[in-house]
């Protein structure tokens, strides 16, 4: 079946440092991949997505490019800030009325 | 524009009793879902509402779990009784499902969550 595999956190790191969570996926058909971001206290925001091989989504300095030869949607950002600090997830959708799979989480510390 | 708003956002019962979560999902959003998370996982779906018919609700374990979607808007998600580990924080999620013909990527929109602790 559908699956995504992201690394496990938690990933603890200093402010203005270089943040990379990874995710890979299997799929039968051809997804949508998504990272969504989970502050304390708080539901799933979409953080961004992208369609299609190659697509990179981009939003708030975070970026991740759609590798289909990888199977793989990583996340990063060049700078990160205390405000980052958050349980990160990557999922995907197969395009058939918007099944969802949701990746385990990365939980995300970032000190000043 | 209001988001997608879940009540009660902390509800705390003794096993065996049972207990109710509300839903309204973004106005226009004709797709509604129900998602249990549980500590340090990520959400995991129960069921599944195009308008009012529920479409996927393989994951909801209906000796105990029930939801209804009356009038294809608002959304209750019952648990009766509940047991220990239904502890959990239970989501619920809105989009607009435009199908697999156009970009394909149907966006959820999460509430808040209700946290469910059973003592």
């Amino acid at each position: 079946g559908d699956s995504v595999t992201q690394m496990e956190g938690p990933v603890t790191l200093s402010e203005e440092a270089f943040l990379t969570i990874n995710c890979t996926y299997t799929a039968t058909g051809y997804p949508s991949l998504f990272w969504y971001v989970q502050y304390p206290g708080e539901g799933l925001q979409l953080l961004l997505k992208a369609t299609k091989a190659d697509d990179k989504g981009s939003n708030k300095g975070f970026e991740a490019t759609y590798r289909k030869e990888t199977t793989s949607f990583h996340l990063e950002k060049g700078s990160v800030q205390v405000s980052d600090s958050a349980v990160y997830f990557c999922a995907l959708s197969i395009n058939s009325w918007g099944k969802f799979q949701f990746g385990a989480g990365t939980q995300v510390v970032v000190t000043p | 524009e209001a988001g997608v708003v879940q009540s009660p956002r902390y509800k705390i019962i003794e096993k065996k009793q049972p207990v109710a979560f509300w839903c309204n999902p973004i106005s226009g959003h004709n797709t509604l879902y129900w998602y249990r998370q549980n500590l340090g996982q990520g959400p995991e779906l129960l069921i599944r509402y195009e308008n009012e018919e529920a479409v996927d609700d393989s994951q909801l374990p209906k000796d105990r779990f029930s939801a209804e979607r009356l009038k294809g808007v608002d959304s209750t998600l019952k648990i009766q009784p509940a047991e220990l580990g239904d502890s959990a924080v239970y989501l619920c999620a809105s989009s607009l499902d435009q199908g697999g013909k156009l970009s394909g990527a149907n966006v959820l929109t999460f509430g808040a969550g209700s946290r469910l602790t059973v003592l």
